[in-house]
């Protein structure tokens, strides 16, 4: 079955303890991208990746990592989180720009 | 920049009404537009995808269409049962916005049984 795989699924943590939220792809698309959804801002993106080890930022990524070492994975790293980080993040992936956006499940991160 | 507009922000409509959501975007230079599903907290459920060659798309109940030239998108949801409350999101990639999917901020849709 095709799918984005997002974990963890919930997570609760405490500023400054470095996290990451993985991310993985069994289609073999090339490009993955990192969306932050928040109230009354809608979902922005954070980062993305159009191949393996090409990266580049998205609209808001500051206090955000990513690496894409292989295809399949595309890990987003908080490595000193703060509360206002505090939000819900997909993974998307997709085979070529026309071709649409398949997105993960959601990792739902507080930040306390 | 690239905008994205969702017309009506919320919609509460009785079981087995046709319906219509609106979706609009300021530049036409775009290589597709997606609609999405969200239910509360959940994740992003693909709905139609239409090509920007494309004109419309349809799948079961649902049928969008696309108008690039004048910026806009509709989604017809034809006898809406209380399962289709949810939020739909419209989102848009552009010719100038690498490979971004620019969001509506959505309309909220009701169902009533």
């Amino acid at each position: 079955e095709a799918q984005v795989t997002q974990n963890p699924r919930y997570l609760i943590t405490v500023t400054g303890k470095k996290l990451t939220v993985t991310c993985s792809q069994n289609m073999n698309h090339e490009y993955m991208s990192w969306y932050r959804q928040d109230p009354g801002l809608g979902l922005r993106q954070i980062y993305y990746s159009m191949n393996v080890e090409v990266t580049d930022k998205g609209d808001v990524p500051e206090g955000y990592k990513v690496s894409r070492k292989e295809k399949r994975n595309f890990p987003l790293i908080l490595e000193s989180p703060s509360p206002n980080q505090t939000s819900l993040y997909f993974c998307a992936t997709a085979r070529g720009i026309i071709y649409g956006y398949t997105f993960g499940s959601g990792t739902r991160l507080t930040v306390v | 920049k690239q905008e994205v507009t969702q017309i009506p922000a919320a919609l509460s409509v009785p079981e087995g009404e046709n319906l219509v959501l609106n979706c609009s975007f300021t530049d036409s230079a775009i290589y597709n537009l997606q609609w999405f599903r969200q239910d509360p907290g959940k994740g992003l459920t693909s709905l139609l995808l239409i090509q920007s060659s494309q004109r419309e798309q349809t799948s079961g109940r649902l049928n969008a269409s696309l108008d690039k030239s004048s910026g806009r998108s509709t989604l017809y949801i034809a006898a809406s049962q209380p399962g289709d409350s949810a939020t739909y999101l419209c989102a848009v990639i552009g010719h100038g916005d690498g490979n971004k999917l620019v969001f509506g901020a959505g309309t909220i849709l009701r169902v009533k049984s």
